[in-house]
């Protein structure tokens, strides 16, 4: 079984510019999060879906952040414009609708906002 | 608001030794507890997880200890390999459907010297 897979897996671009991560969850769940991993912590959720719903959002900074999952399946995180402060590790993760808290994570995006 | 600590931030132990990371939790309504490892250019891998109604779980070098009125669970490693080598994260969550955020320690960066 494939797992959680990212694109791109790092990303350099300079401050004001966009950004966009795709991610392809695990085949038949249901459940996508996307986690927000600066160097040294742990991650933070940004948003929930649920099939195509945002079930969660609260923590996702709307000014300049934007998610969408159309058909329910693969997501994409935007930020535009980006700081230099969202230089971070972006973090996709799903899980099935049988076993809700069990999260499968991707490898990530890194991105370095210059 | 939800608050795990972990510790300590760094360990360092020789092949063959045990290794213990200890996580505290603020949410007295948390009921699930997984853990991570984070390797360099791959995703976080779920190692072990357990549940509220369990107080320990054991799969083969690797078990999790939980005690809830203490709210406070641990990882132990026995008999390192340097292959575990790698940086741990603990989590905490609520029911999927009282919400069901993961909540993440702040990581320790566990190293085996052979």
């Amino acid at each position: 079984e494939a797992g959680v897979v990212q694109s791109p897996r790092y990303k350099i671009i300079e401050k004001k510019q966009p950004v966009a991560f795709w991610c392809n969850p695990i085949s038949g769940h249901n459940t996508l999060y996307w986690y927000l991993q600066n160097l040294g912590q742990g991650p933070e959720l940004l948003i929930r879906y649920e099939n195509e719903e945002a079930v969660d959002d609260s923590q996702l900074p709307k000014d300049r952040f934007s998610a969408e999952r159309l058909k329910g399946v693969d997501s994409t995180l935007k930020i535009q414009p980006a700081e230099l402060g969202d230089s971070a590790v972006y973090l996709c993760a799903s899980s099935s609708g049988t076993s809700r808290d069990t999260q499968y994570f991707g490898p990530g995006t890194r991105l370095t906002v210059l | 608001g939800e608050n795990v600590e972990q510790h300590p931030s760094t360990l360092s132990v020789q092949e063959g030794d045990s290794a213990v990371i200890k996580c505290t939790y603020s949410d007295s309504a948390s009921n699930y507890f997984p853990w991570y490892k984070q390797e360099l250019g791959k995703g976080s891998q779920l190692i072990i997880d357990i549940r509220s109604n369990v107080g320990e779980k054991k799969d083969q070098r690797i078990a999790v200890t939980l005690n809830k009125t203490a709210k406070h669970f641990s990882l132990h490693i026995t008999e390192t390999q340097p292959e575990d080598s790698a940086v741990y994260f603990c989590a905490a969550s609520r029911d999927y459907n009282q919400g069901g955020k993961l909540i993440f320690g702040q990581g320790t960066e566990l190293s085996v010297k052979p």
